[in-house]
């Protein structure tokens, strides 16, 4: 069964400090993983997917995640926080299963950036 | 700019009411998607449409009825609701039907349920 666990429910970061966001998945399968930003009253966008080719994954904003398989983690950074990031994330992975896309999704992860 | 439209984007219905969300996707792609967002709680897929075919019913109550006239467009049909299906409600589409495709999310629906 897939799975997917975000192990913070808060982060607070100062602009212009790095980003961390962490996320630890479970697949029975060779998984596909995402990022997900949602900014107030607005829908899920794509920062970056992984599909097994590179395990570092560059996205868009800067933002980028390195998949690593020995910790079943694929988490979410970036160098230098903006005030646009305020915004909570999802990690989610493929199930991969079943011939359709089901996803499943973390519980997220909301970031407040402070000046 | 989404690719994907929902609308209305708020909704305040009674729980006698019948009323519809729709959805409206301009990518050519050839899934589509309700998801039900509520607080706290992880995002919850309802309904998986491929080729207007409904594909996925998630163990999702008879009083939410999907309908997928054409592969651009998707409807949610609601009636007797209760106060519990107060959420967020996201439609999504994807290019393919199959594991590694992202998906591509409208701004949703805020529905109130009085």
């Amino acid at each position: 069964a897939q799975s997917v666990t975000q192990l913070d429910s808060h982060v607070s970061v100062s602009e212009g400090t790095p980003v961390l966001l962490r996320c630890n998945y479970s697949s029975s399968y060779s998984p596909s993983l995402f990022w997900y930003v949602q900014h107030p009253n607005k829908g899920l966008q794509l920062l970056l997917k992984y599909t097994s080719a590179a395990t570092l994954v560059k996205g868009i904003n800067g933002f980028e995640a390195e998949f690593k398989k020995s910790e079943t983690s694929f988490h979410l950074t970036k160098p230098s926080a903006h005030m646009s990031d305020a915004a909570e994330y999802f990690c989610v992975v493929s199930a991969g299963t079943g011939g359709y896309n089901k996803l499943i999704f973390g519980a997220g992860t909301r970031l407040a950036v402070h000046p | 700019e989404t690719g994907v439209t929902q609308t209305p984007r708020h909704l305040v219905m009674g729980m006698t009411n019948k009323k519809s969300l729709k959805c409206e996707q301009h990518l050519g792609h050839n899934a589509m998607y309700w998801y039900k967002q509520s607080a706290k709680k992880p995002l919850e897929l309802m309904f998986v449409y491929s080729l207007e075919e409904r594909v996925e019913n998630n163990s999702v109550p008879s009083r939410f009825s999907p309908e997928c006239p054409n592969s651009s467009h998707l409807f949610l049909h609601l009636h007797t609701l209760q106060p519990e299906d107060s959420a967020l409600y996201l439609c999504a589409s994807s290019q393919e039907w199959g594991a590694g495709s992202p998906l591509h999310f409208g701004n949703g629906t805020r529905l109130t349920v009085t």
